[in-house]
Protein backbone atom coordinates (compact mmCIF):
# COMPACT_ATOMS: atom_id res chain seq x y z
CA UNK A 1 0.00 0.00 0.00
CA UNK A 2 1.13 3.34 -1.17
CA UNK A 3 2.39 5.55 1.95
CA UNK A 4 0.90 9.09 0.93
CA UNK A 5 -2.70 7.86 -1.01
CA UNK A 6 -5.05 10.33 -2.96
CA UNK A 7 -8.18 10.38 -4.07
CA UNK A 8 -9.70 10.37 -6.46
CA UNK A 9 -6.79 9.29 -9.12
CA UNK A 10 -8.43 11.61 -11.87
CA UNK A 11 -11.69 13.41 -12.01
CA UNK A 12 -13.72 15.13 -14.35
CA UNK A 13 -15.83 18.65 -13.50
CA UNK A 14 -17.68 21.19 -14.44
CA UNK A 15 -16.64 24.98 -14.12
CA UNK A 16 -18.57 26.21 -10.93
CA UNK A 17 -18.71 23.11 -9.05
CA UNK A 18 -17.62 22.29 -5.51
CA UNK A 19 -14.83 19.38 -5.14
CA UNK A 20 -12.74 18.17 -2.36
CA UNK A 21 -9.48 15.91 -3.08
CA UNK A 22 -8.49 13.88 -0.43
CA UNK A 23 -5.02 12.72 1.21
CA UNK A 24 -4.27 10.24 3.46
CA UNK A 25 -0.84 9.35 4.79
CA UNK A 26 0.57 6.56 6.72
CA UNK A 27 3.65 7.65 7.63
CA UNK A 28 3.34 9.26 10.77
CA UNK A 29 4.27 12.35 9.28
CA UNK A 30 3.25 15.73 11.13
CA UNK A 31 3.96 18.25 8.31
CA UNK A 32 1.66 17.90 5.05
CA UNK A 33 1.21 19.55 1.62
CA UNK A 34 -0.75 20.48 -1.21
CA UNK A 35 1.28 21.42 -4.94
CA UNK A 36 -0.45 21.82 -7.88
CA UNK A 37 1.74 20.42 -11.43
CA UNK A 38 1.43 22.58 -14.35
CA UNK A 39 3.65 21.96 -17.59
CA UNK A 40 6.45 24.30 -18.03
CA UNK A 41 5.78 25.54 -14.12
CA UNK A 42 7.08 23.13 -11.98
CA UNK A 43 5.21 22.33 -8.34
CA UNK A 44 3.96 25.09 -6.83
CA UNK A 45 2.97 25.11 -3.27
CA UNK A 46 -0.71 25.63 -2.87
CA UNK A 47 -1.19 25.00 1.41
CA UNK A 48 0.92 23.57 4.02
CA UNK A 49 0.16 22.45 7.20
CA UNK A 50 2.53 21.77 10.38
CA UNK A 51 0.30 20.20 12.46
CA UNK A 52 -2.98 19.09 12.81
CA UNK A 53 -4.13 22.79 13.91
CA UNK A 54 -1.65 24.73 11.87
CA UNK A 55 -2.45 25.65 8.16
CA UNK A 56 -0.60 27.92 6.01
CA UNK A 57 -1.35 29.57 2.96
CA UNK A 58 1.83 28.69 -0.17
CA UNK A 59 2.72 30.27 -3.54
CA UNK A 60 -0.94 30.04 -5.07
CA UNK A 61 -3.70 29.70 -2.38
CA UNK A 62 -6.25 31.84 -4.30
CA UNK A 63 -9.56 29.83 -5.46
CA UNK A 64 -8.27 26.83 -2.51
CA UNK A 65 -8.74 25.79 1.01
CA UNK A 66 -7.93 22.87 3.13
CA UNK A 67 -8.60 21.62 6.00
CA UNK A 68 -6.34 18.95 8.19
CA UNK A 69 -8.76 16.39 9.94
CA UNK A 70 -6.10 14.08 11.37
CA UNK A 71 -2.43 14.42 11.81
CA UNK A 72 -3.12 11.44 8.71
CA UNK A 73 -5.28 13.55 6.59
CA UNK A 74 -5.19 16.92 4.44
CA UNK A 75 -8.24 18.06 2.13
CA UNK A 76 -8.15 20.15 -0.86
CA UNK A 77 -11.05 22.16 -1.86
CA UNK A 78 -11.98 24.47 -4.85
CA UNK A 79 -15.24 26.13 -3.40
CA UNK A 80 -16.08 27.27 -7.13
CA UNK A 81 -13.90 25.19 -9.76
CA UNK A 82 -12.94 27.05 -12.95
CA UNK A 83 -10.98 26.02 -15.81
CA UNK A 84 -7.82 27.31 -15.27
CA UNK A 85 -7.09 24.98 -12.07
CA UNK A 86 -6.88 22.35 -14.71
CA UNK A 87 -3.89 20.41 -13.51
CA UNK A 88 -1.93 17.90 -11.20
CA UNK A 89 -2.65 18.35 -8.02
CA UNK A 90 -0.16 16.48 -5.38
CA UNK A 91 -0.07 15.81 -1.30
CA UNK A 92 3.18 15.29 0.03
CA UNK A 93 4.27 14.62 3.85
CA UNK A 94 7.36 15.26 5.39
CA UNK A 95 9.16 14.64 9.19
CA UNK A 96 10.68 18.17 10.24
CA UNK A 97 13.13 19.19 7.47
CA UNK A 98 13.93 15.99 6.30
CA UNK A 99 13.12 14.67 2.51
CA UNK A 100 8.77 14.63 1.14
CA UNK A 101 6.98 12.06 0.08
CA UNK A 102 4.83 12.90 -2.11
CA UNK A 103 1.52 10.53 -3.19
CA UNK A 104 0.72 9.44 -7.09
CA UNK A 105 -1.20 12.75 -7.80
CA UNK A 106 -4.87 13.48 -8.64
CA UNK A 107 -5.42 14.61 -12.16
CA UNK A 108 -7.96 16.81 -12.28
CA UNK A 109 -9.67 18.68 -15.17
CA UNK A 110 -12.14 21.78 -15.27
CA UNK A 111 -14.91 21.23 -18.22
CA UNK B 1 8.49 34.64 -10.61
CA UNK B 2 10.31 32.08 -10.46
CA UNK B 3 12.79 31.92 -7.38
CA UNK B 4 14.49 28.30 -9.04
CA UNK B 5 15.19 28.52 -12.44
CA UNK B 6 16.25 24.97 -14.38
CA UNK B 7 17.30 24.05 -17.62
CA UNK B 8 17.02 22.84 -20.00
CA UNK B 9 13.27 22.04 -20.32
CA UNK B 10 14.12 18.71 -22.42
CA UNK B 11 16.95 16.93 -22.52
CA UNK B 12 18.18 14.05 -25.38
CA UNK B 13 20.93 11.77 -24.76
CA UNK B 14 22.49 8.46 -26.24
CA UNK B 15 22.76 5.17 -23.42
CA UNK B 16 26.08 5.83 -21.75
CA UNK B 17 26.58 9.52 -22.15
CA UNK B 18 26.37 12.15 -19.64
CA UNK B 19 23.09 14.02 -18.93
CA UNK B 20 23.40 17.55 -17.22
CA UNK B 21 21.05 19.71 -15.77
CA UNK B 22 21.41 22.93 -14.14
CA UNK B 23 19.48 24.78 -12.06
CA UNK B 24 19.74 28.96 -10.37
CA UNK B 25 18.57 30.33 -7.22
CA UNK B 26 17.95 33.80 -6.14
CA UNK B 27 17.27 33.45 -2.28
CA UNK B 28 20.84 33.30 -0.45
CA UNK B 29 18.66 31.68 2.71
CA UNK B 30 18.35 28.44 0.82
CA UNK B 31 20.08 25.79 2.60
CA UNK B 32 18.37 22.32 1.40
CA UNK B 33 18.49 21.19 -2.54
CA UNK B 34 17.22 18.40 -3.41
CA UNK B 35 16.67 17.01 -6.82
CA UNK B 36 13.45 14.66 -7.14
CA UNK B 37 12.64 12.47 -10.49
CA UNK B 38 9.08 11.53 -11.45
CA UNK B 39 7.67 9.18 -13.87
CA UNK B 40 4.50 8.94 -15.75
CA UNK B 41 1.71 8.98 -13.47
CA UNK B 42 4.04 8.69 -10.57
CA UNK B 43 4.92 11.36 -8.10
CA UNK B 44 8.26 13.06 -7.70
CA UNK B 45 10.41 10.86 -5.43
CA UNK B 46 13.50 12.39 -4.28
CA UNK B 47 16.88 11.07 -6.07
CA UNK B 48 19.34 13.08 -4.11
CA UNK B 49 20.26 16.06 -1.95
CA UNK B 50 22.69 18.86 -0.67
CA UNK B 51 23.51 21.03 1.72
CA UNK B 52 25.64 24.24 0.93
CA UNK B 53 28.77 23.29 3.30
CA UNK B 54 29.75 20.76 0.43
CA UNK B 55 30.33 21.75 -2.71
CA UNK B 56 29.46 17.76 -4.37
CA UNK B 57 27.65 14.73 -3.57
CA UNK B 58 27.39 11.23 -5.51
CA UNK B 59 25.31 8.56 -4.82
CA UNK B 60 26.05 6.20 -7.70
CA UNK B 61 25.86 7.43 -11.26
CA UNK B 62 24.26 10.92 -9.74
CA UNK B 63 26.23 13.70 -8.88
CA UNK B 64 25.18 17.20 -7.43
CA UNK B 65 27.69 20.25 -8.04
CA UNK B 66 27.16 23.21 -6.07
CA UNK B 67 28.55 26.67 -6.17
CA UNK B 68 27.29 28.60 -3.15
CA UNK B 69 28.99 32.29 -4.91
CA UNK B 70 27.31 32.03 -8.42
CA UNK B 71 24.12 30.32 -6.54
CA UNK B 72 23.55 27.55 -9.29
CA UNK B 73 23.64 23.70 -9.09
CA UNK B 74 23.64 21.09 -11.41
CA UNK B 75 22.69 17.17 -11.50
CA UNK B 76 25.04 15.11 -13.70
CA UNK B 77 23.61 11.78 -14.48
CA UNK B 78 26.77 9.66 -15.60
CA UNK B 79 26.63 6.42 -18.31
CA UNK B 80 22.44 7.51 -18.52
CA UNK B 81 20.23 4.48 -18.98
CA UNK B 82 16.62 4.43 -20.96
CA UNK B 83 15.81 4.02 -17.53
CA UNK B 84 16.90 6.95 -16.45
CA UNK B 85 13.81 8.65 -18.95
CA UNK B 86 11.96 11.10 -16.42
CA UNK B 87 11.01 14.42 -15.93
CA UNK B 88 13.66 15.63 -13.10
CA UNK B 89 12.90 18.83 -10.63
CA UNK B 90 14.99 20.53 -8.73
CA UNK B 91 14.25 22.12 -5.86
CA UNK B 92 15.46 24.61 -2.85
CA UNK B 93 13.90 25.26 0.85
CA UNK B 94 15.04 27.05 3.95
CA UNK B 95 15.56 24.68 7.24
CA UNK B 96 13.33 27.23 9.09
CA UNK B 97 10.84 25.92 6.61
CA UNK B 98 10.65 22.29 6.97
CA UNK B 99 10.05 20.40 3.29
CA UNK B 100 8.31 24.21 1.95
CA UNK B 101 9.90 23.44 -1.35
CA UNK B 102 10.51 25.78 -4.20
CA UNK B 103 10.60 23.77 -7.71
CA UNK B 104 12.30 24.55 -10.57
CA UNK B 105 10.64 24.23 -13.67
CA UNK B 106 11.28 20.82 -14.64
CA UNK B 107 13.75 19.01 -17.38
CA UNK B 108 12.26 15.66 -19.39
CA UNK B 109 15.10 13.72 -20.00
CA UNK B 110 14.82 10.68 -22.89
CA UNK B 111 17.96 8.32 -23.21
CA UNK B 112 17.92 6.74 -26.76
CA UNK B 113 18.97 2.77 -26.20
Amino acid sequence: DADVTQTPRNRITKTGKRIMLECSQTKGHDRMYWYRQDPGLGLRLIYYSFDVKDINKGEISDGYSVSRQAQAKFSLSLESAIPNQTALYFCATSEGTSKAFFGQGTRLTVV
Amino acid sequence: QQQVKQSPQSLIVQKGGISIINCAYENTAFDYFPWYQQFPGKGPALLIAIRPDVSEKKEGRFTISFNKSAKQFSLHIMDSQPGDSATYFCAASEETSGSRLTFGEGTQLTVNP
